[in-house]
């Protein structure tokens, strides 16, 4: 099993341009999240989809971020446009059970730099 | 979500047990005890968890408090590869789903 992959595995970008952070669930689990860790505040979910589905994105800080997922084995977190304040650790996880704690399987996750 | 209270880093030595302790006073009835570690540079990784009684799996036990305002993760034979942060957190059971980690335990395995 390859478990979570995530791309890039780094990212460095200037401010104001449009990064996309991509992520490939392991295969058969239906529920998907994107967290963002830094060290003021810790680990943060940001969106969770089930069956493909958004299903809570109370988390997402604002219209600059955007997730998809258009398939079961593949979701997308866009930030247009990026500014420093976005740097960060940013993981995806998946999940066979959605609603466990539990069960999330965390992928190596992307570090973000937005000069 | 209970606030939980754990201390900033502890040293262990490789082949001894780790005993990691975690304050939470205001959980409340509903609310179950996790602990995910995080190994430097990967994601979160699940360990255990526990409402009440005490519980062991292949990584690890939780001893859980009869008053469950407090907790302590064992690690049985610590290895070099156990060097984490380790979190402690409280959540309810159902649709616990959001993963939340304070600060956590820096735990240092020496050889």
């Amino acid at each position: 099993d390859a478990g979570v992959i995530q791309s890039p595995r780094h990212e460095v970008t200037e401010m104001g341009q449009e990064v996309t952070l991509r992520c490939k669930p392991i295969s058969g689990h239906n529920s998907l999240f994107w967290y963002r860790q830094t060290m003021m505040r810790g680990l943060e979910l940001l969106i969770y989809f089930n069956n493909n589905v958004p299903i809570d994105d109370s988390g997402m800080p604002e219209d600059r971020f955007s997730a998809k997922m258009p398939n079961a084995s593949f979701s997308t977190l866009k930030i247009q446009p990026s500014e420093p304040r976005d740097s960060a650790v940013y993981f995806c996880a998946s999940s066979p059970s959605g609603s466990r704690a539990d069960t999330q399987y965390f992928g190596p996750g992307t570090r973000l730099t937005v000069l | 979500d209970a606030k939980t209270t754990q201390p900033p880093s502890m040293d262990c030595a490789e082949g001894r047990a780790a005993n990691l302790p975690c304050n939470h006073s205001t959980i409340s009835g509903n609310e179950y005890v996790y602990w995910y570690r995080q190994i430097h540079s990967q994601g979160p990784q699940y360990i255990i968890h526990g409402l009440k009684n005490n519980e062991t799996n292949e990584m690890a036990s939780l001893i859980i408090t009869e008053d469950r305002k407090s907790s302590t993760l064992i690690l049985p034979h610590a290895t070099l590869r156990d060097t984490a942060v380790y979190y402690c957190i409280v959540r309810p059971r159902s649709n616990d789903y959001k993963l939340s980690f304070g600060a956590g335990t820096t735990v240092t395995v020496r050889a």
